[in-house]
């Protein structure tokens, strides 16, 4: 059964830093791409960012291109996002999700973790 | 606002059939990338429903199914039951932003 957990939300002020995690189990995790989703409150879901199956490759979504750094540890089933110069746009739940091989979309999700910037 | 339009929201009584609207660009949609749809209660993960278009995972009732044409895509549910009360997202990729897009999402309510 596949089971992805995400944690390391909370509060922070504007301007401060903050790391999630994304612990995976279920699934071989070292030949998926995996991704960041978050929802803000009241809105839709946003794509953020994704990291390849090795590492080398990440993308980001603008509104956080060089704020935010993904990345994961293979060793430990591992993804995290390195939340720096948080915004109050930043506040939403961010939710793991890992890329179906040769598609672009998203076969399984975790149930989220909380981030509001205040 | 989002890349992709959705209706914010839709209603039905038990049993009847709605069709969920995702319009999109020559970006997207239009540039021949698939369209994804899932769905979402509030405090759970988001749920694959339809990959590809028109495609089910497993365990996925054969009353969601899932069309593209051009620059649009749309997710109907028929025979529409309780517990398909919950939001649903149209999700694609985006050749011009060099990401993936969702639609704002559209809450189904059943009457």
């Amino acid at each position: 059964e596949v089971q992805m957990v995400e944690s390391g939300g909370g509060l922070v002020q504007p301007g401060g830093s903050l790391r999630l995690s994304c612990a995976v189990s279920g699934f071989t995790f070292n030949t998926y791409a995996m991704s960041w989703v978050r929802q803000a409150p009241g809105k839709g879901l946003e794509w953020v960012s994704i990291i390849g199956a090795s590492t080398t490759n990440t993308y980001y979504a603008d509104s956080v291109k060089g704020r935010f750094t993904i990345s994961r540890d293979n060793s430990r089933n591992t993804l995290y996002l390195q939340m720096n110069s948080l915004r109050a746009e930043d506040t939403a739940i961010y939710y793991c999700a890992k890329k179906y091989s040769g598609s672009y979309h998203f076969d399984f999700w975790g149930r989220g973790t909380l981030v509001t910037v205040s | 606002q989002s890349v992709l339009t959705q209706p914010p929201s839709l209603s039905g009584a038990p049993g009847q059939r709605v069709t969920i609207s995702c319009t999109g660009s020559s970006s997207n949609i239009g540039a021949d990338y698939d369209v994804h749809w899932y769905q979402h209660l509030p405090g759970t993960a988001p749920k694959l429903l339809i990959f590809g278009n028109s495609n089910r995972p497993s365990g996925v009732p054969d009353r969601f199914s899932g069309s593209k044409s051009a620059t649009s895509a749309s997710l109907a549910i028929s025979g529409l039951q309780a517990e398909d009360e919950a939001d649903y997202y149209c999700q694609s990729y985006d050749n011009s932003l060099n990401g993936y897009v969702f639609g704002a999402g559209t809450k189904v309510t059943v009457l």
